[in-house]
């Protein structure tokens, strides 16, 4: 099974809403609203943002929300900040297996 | 609070073998399935697979079938995973991750992660 698409990189300013796509195919993300997304800073492990496609843990921002369409998942960050600016990948159940994509660095101008 | 401590850092050579251990407090342990999962220098994450440590049945990513061993030790709620026949392509952090919930919904939802333990491989 291969790896989950994800943009190598996106941007956005201080205050803007920026978008990831994830995109899988119809034997994981397109099968299973079991999508997640992940957060990790450099040197640190990654942080769960988004589980089961759209609900968000106790703790994070409402300003990471999460949604799928076909096989394609997205987290979008509104308001952005400069904290905000890491690694973010998402995970996809793939029936009896488990996959994550390439990641997508997050620079915040 | 939860926490998940892993072992330190290994350097082994090609052919060895690593046993990485992680160590669980401040829940149940059997009651949360315990996930690996390993990122190599500048890379991105790559799941391995998952131990019940309630029952201590397994489910490995096929990639590291026959090579991969997680068992657990209840006594003392610690997990290990055990990688065999090591190449210079397996030098990466390996993380331990509780996955939260049955386990068709833990294989995504990671809610707690060790802190990382970086193995080396080279001659």
């Amino acid at each position: 099974q291969s790896a989950l698409t994800q943009p190598a990189s996106v941007s956005g300013s201080p205050g803007q809403s920026i978008t990831i796509s994830c995109t899988g195919t119809s034997s994981d993300v397109g099968s299973y609203n079991l999508v997640s997304w992940y957060q990790q800073h450099p040197g640190k492990a990654p942080k769960l943002m988004i589980y089961e496609v759209s609900k968000r843990p106790s703790g994070v921002s409402n300003r990471f929300s999460g949604s799928k369409s076909g096989n394609t998942a997205s987290l979008t960050i509104s308001g952005l900040q400069a904290e905000d600016e890491a690694d973010y990948y998402c995970c996809s159940y793939a029936g009896s297996s488990t996959l994550f994509g390439g990641g997508t660095k997050l620079t915040v101008l | 609070q939860v926490q998940l401590v892993q072992s330190g850092a290994e350097v082994k050579k090609p052919g060895a073998s690593v046993k990485v251990s992680c160590k669980a407090s401040g829940y149940t342990f059997t009651g949360y399935y315990m996930h690996w999962v390993r990122q190599a220098p500048g890379q991105g994450l790559e799941w391995m697979g998952w131990i019940n440590p309630n029952s201590g049945g397994t489910n490995y990513a096929q990639k590291f079938q026959g090579r991969v061993t997680m068992t657990r030790d209840t006594s003392i709620s610690t997990a290990y995973m055990e990688l065999s026949r090591l190449r210079s392509d397996d030098t990466a952090v390996y993380y331990c991750a509780r996955g939260r919930g049955e386990v068709v919904v833990a294989a995504t939802l990671f809610d707690y992660w060790g802190q990382g333990t970086l193995v080396t491989v080279s001659s």
